[in-house]
């Protein structure tokens, strides 16, 4: 199975400022990497799919890079919408894979 | 609005079996591969199965198969998780998710399995 290692485990940072979550994948994935939002009461939501690209309807603030092994979620100048946890999910091969999440808090 | 709803969740004696379905409405759901993602209390996403779209393809986590079985009625726009021989490790929340080559582009609310004795 693909091991997915995400990083950091925890964020704190404040309204306007941008972070980056970093996702590394024990194997070759390709660009078959996305990236989730998870937040009390709501639905868990895609972010990224692909490793770059925008799922429809999602703030162009957030953005995914990397291919390979080495993926890295940015999102720049923070809404107070945007805490909560998220995590990747490699989609190249079964079993798909998860990372074990990051939560982003307020500073 | 795609909308997925799961029921079926509860509190179940290890060993026994439980049945989840998820009421999928907003899209063409026979379009669509279909899978179950489960997190433990306090963990992480772990995906547990998925189906093709029109049920003749299923794949599943080692740790579920054998005992898991996921299926589909395409006329009912439903998905199902068949849980059998359940083991305390099995319990966690598990979400019904709509997938296109393995992105989960739209989930459910989830359904809460406990196995306790």
């Amino acid at each position: 199975d693909v091991q997915m290692t995400q990083s950091p485990y925890n964020l704190a940072a404040s309204p306007g400022e941008s972070v980056s979550i970093n996702c590394k994948a024990s194997k070759s994935i390709s660009k078959y990497l996305a990236w989730y939002q998870q937040k009390p009461g709501k639905a868990n939501k895609l972010l990224i799919y692909d490793g770059s690209t925008l799922q429809s309807g999602i703030p162009s603030r957030f953005s995914g890079s990397g291919s390979g092994t080495d993926f890295t979620l940015t999102i720049r100048s923070l809404e107070p919408e945007d805490f909560g946890l998220y995590y990747c999910q490699q989609h190249n091969e079964y079993p798909f894979t998860f990372g074990s999440g990051t939560k982003l808090e307020i500073k | 609005e795609v909308q997925l709803v799961e029921s079926g969740g509860g509190l179940v004696q290890p060993g026994r079996s439980l049945k989840l379905s998820c009421a999928a409405s907003g899209f063409t759901f026979s379009n669509y591969g279909m899978a179950w993602v489960c997190q433990a209390p306090t963990k992480g996403l772990e995906w547990v199965a998925s189906i093709s779209t029109g049920g003749g393809n299923t794949y599943y986590r080692d740790s579920v198969k054998g005992r898991f079985t996921i299926s589909r009625d395409n006329a009912k726009n439903t998905l199902y998780l068949q849980m059998d021989s359940l083991r305390s490790e099995d319990t966690a929340t598990y979400y019904c998710a709509r997938h296109l080559k393995g992105v989960m582009d739209a989930w459910g609310q989830g359904a809460s399995v406990t196995v306790s004795s």
